[in-house]
Parts: C-alpha cells; sequence; structure tokens
C-alpha cells in the first residue's frame, strides 16, 4: 500500500527487552523522523535521518538506536526497554523541499 | 517552557457553534503547519501557511497567519461532530536544511451534538 505504515500497531514488553519499531514509506521521501507523544509533553523528536545513512539526534534520544540502511525503512530500536519508554510513537517522512511532514498511524507501547 | 504555546489547551463547544486556537511564538517563525489528529490515530496534515498575513480556508476551517508570523489561529465554523480531536502547530523556526518541525502542545476539541 502506498504511504507511510508503521508496525506493530501495539506492542506490551518487558522491562530490560530490547524493541523494533518499524516505519516504512513508499514515496521515496529523503527525510524521516521519529517522535514520541506523552500527555504533557506533546511530540518530541527522538531521532531524524536526511537520506539513507544519515541520522541525527533529535530532543530524546537517550535510550534509543536508530538506522537507516535503504531510504523507504527507518527502524527505530529500544535497546533495553524501560517503563518510561512506555508512550505511542509516531513515524513521519517529507520530501528534502518540504517541511510538511506525512505521519504513520503509530505504535502503541507498553513497557511492563 | 514551550517555543510553540497553544490556546485554549480544551474546548469543548455546542455543534453548530464558532471557535478558534492559537497558536503563538516569541520568534519570528518560517513557516506554519496544522494538523489534526483524531483520538488513537496519526497526524493528518490540514493547512500550511508561510507568508506574514496569509490566510487558507479548507472547508469550514480557516487558518491565519499574522504580518509578523509569530502567530497563527485556525478557525472552525459552524462547529460538527467530525471536527473534534486534537489539533496541533508544528512550525519550522528557520530555512534551514534539516525539515525538523517544532510543536505546540495541541488542543482537544470536542463537539457535543
Amino acid at each position: 500500500d502506498a504511504g507511510i505504515t508503521q508496525s506493530p500497531r501495539y506492542k506490551i514488553t518487558e522491562t530490560g527487552r530490547q524493541v523494533t519499531l518499524m516505519c516504512h514509506q513508499t514515496w521515496s521521501h529523503s527525510y524521516m523522523f521519529w517522535y514520541r507523544q506523552d500527555l504533557g509533553h506533546g511530540l518530541r523528536l527522538i531521532y531524524y535521518s536526511a537520506a539513507a545513512d544519515i541520522t541525527d539526534k533529535g530532543e530524546v534520544p537517550d535510550g534509543y538506536v536508530v538506522s537507516r540502511s535503504k531510504t523507504e525503512n527507518f527502524p527505530l530500536t529500544l535497546e533495553s526497554a524501560t517503563r518510561s519508554q512506555t508512550s505511542v510513537y509516531f513515524c513521519a517522512s517529507t520530501l528534502a523541499s518540504s517541511y510538511e511532514q506525512y505521519f504513520g498511524p503509530g505504535t502503541r507501547l507498553t513497557v511492563t | 517552557s514551550q517555543e510553540l504555546e497553544q490556546s485554549p489547551q480544551s474546548l469543548i463547544v455546542q455543534e453548530g457553534k464558532n471557535l478558534t486556537i492559537n497558536c503563538t511564538s516569541s520568534k519570528t517563525l518560517y513557516g506554519l503547519y496544522w494538523y489534526k489528529q483524531k483520538y488513537g490515530e496519526g497526524l493528518i496534515f490540514l493547512m500550511m501557511l508561510q507568508k506574514g498575513g496569509e490566510e487558507k480556508s479548507h472547508e469550514k476551517i480557516t487558518a491565519k497567519l499574522d504580518e509578523k508570523k509569530q502567530q497563527s489561529s485556525l478557525h472552525i465554523t459552524a462547529s460538527q461532530p467530525s471536527h473534534a480531536g486534537i489539533y496541533l502547530c508544528g512550525a519550522a523556526k528557520n530555512a534551514g536544511n534539516n525539515r525538523k518541525l517544532i510543536w505546540g502542545l495541541g488542543t482537544s476539541l470536542a463537539v457535543n451534538p
């Protein structure tokens, strides 16, 4: 399907486990972003990527790892999940010539 | 403190009423983006404003950016239950090449039938 997809949509994991959230876009957008959304904090940028093999930290990168070996995929890994990482995670993408970001449906992650 | 302040934080209106949501920055913005989020879903792009004094409309929603490019308003005319959700403003601070946006905390809108 065309667009931007995230998987899984819902995930429950235990403290200390490694979790990978997937993001895939079919538009060949250069830029991709990972946000977390929490009550009282709004959307906070975790990491972003300007192109394949180019990634950079956002506002709240600690505890997260990203990679971008292909333009269309931008996985986010929680190396050792903590309860404070319970959140809704959104992936977004945009063209290199634009600021208009297109969002995926989100992944609701609960760390127990 | 938030770089983008949104007000009000939440709003409950009767169907058919008009309403306005504001988004304010202390600095001049390069561009202002309005999004809507239905509960439990992703953000949907509504409108982009880039020029001072610019106004755009789509169906019953009108967005304006002031001349100084520091404040934007989103106005909904004759609200309907389908307008319910969270409205977020995002802004580009400059014309740099990292394409990042800063975000307001959102305004939660409920429309009672």
